[in-house]
């Protein structure tokens, strides 16, 4: 089945900067990457998704990448701001079927102000 | 729009006793799901239902969990016996679409965390 691997597994940067967390995937039959966003003692959120047939999408500061070849998808944040601390998870999803989804072990984003 | 609703926010219990959650989807989301979050780890499918049927239910330790989803609505997950390892958090979530192949985003609840002593 498809396994899913995000690095790192924390990161820290400094208000401003940019952070981008990687994953890569195992199935090249998966087709939807969605990134969901979970802050301490709440519940994930999808915060942005893309799919196979596009490589690139960006809404303000967030933007995802997708390299079909390499079965790796990146998440880009830009100016980043303390609420942004959270952790993050990335997922695919084969065939297209929610059930064959599989999350990434998660990313702790730090924000310093 | 009102969320997934889950209960017991929080549930300590000893190994080998039972312990049930409650789901409550968004209103109209045909698909409803369970997911274990152990510490540290992604969220993991235990069992999709499709109104009141089983999709996926190939990942759920079916020698001790349980779930149903009477009328196609509510749902509850149960554990018996517990074991420690099932110390987690049990999210359930629901989504809109109704078939494979289209995704489509996934509402979780906030979550009901088990501790097994």
């Amino acid at each position: 089945g498809e396994n899913v691997e995000q690095h790192p597994s924390t990161l820290s940067v400094q208000e401003g900067d940019s952070a981008v967390i990687k994953c890569t995937y195992s199935d090249s039959a998966s087709n939807y990457f969605p990134w969901y966003k979970q802050e301490l003692g709440k519940r994930p959120q999808l915060i942005i998704d893309i799919r196979s047939n596009v490589g690139e999408k960006k809404d303000q500061r967030i933007a995802v990448t997708l390299n079909k070849t390499a079965k790796h998808f990146s998440l880009h944040i830009t100016e980043t701001q303390p609420e942004d601390s959270a952790v993050y998870f990335c997922a695919a999803s084969v065939r297209g079927n929610n059930n064959d989804m599989r999350f990434g072990a998660g990313t702790r984003l730090t924000v310093k102000p | 729009e009102a969320g997934v609703a889950q209960s017991p926010r929080y549930k300590i219990i000893e190994k080998r006793q039972s312990v049930a959650f409650w789901c409550n989807p968004i209103s109209g989301h045909a698909t409803l799901y369970w997911y274990q979050q152990i510490l540290g780890q992604g969220p993991k499918l235990l069992i999709q239902f499709q109104n009141n049927g089983v999709v996926d239910d190939s990942q759920l330790p079916k020698d001790r969990f349980s779930a149903e989803r009477l009328k196609g609505v509510d749902s509850t997950l149960k554990i018996q016996p517990a074991k420690l390892e099932d110390s987690a958090v049990y999210l359930c979530a629901s989504s809109l679409v109704r078939a494979a192949p289209i995704t489509g985003e996934l509402f979780f609840g906030e979550g009901s965390r088990l501790t097994v002593l």
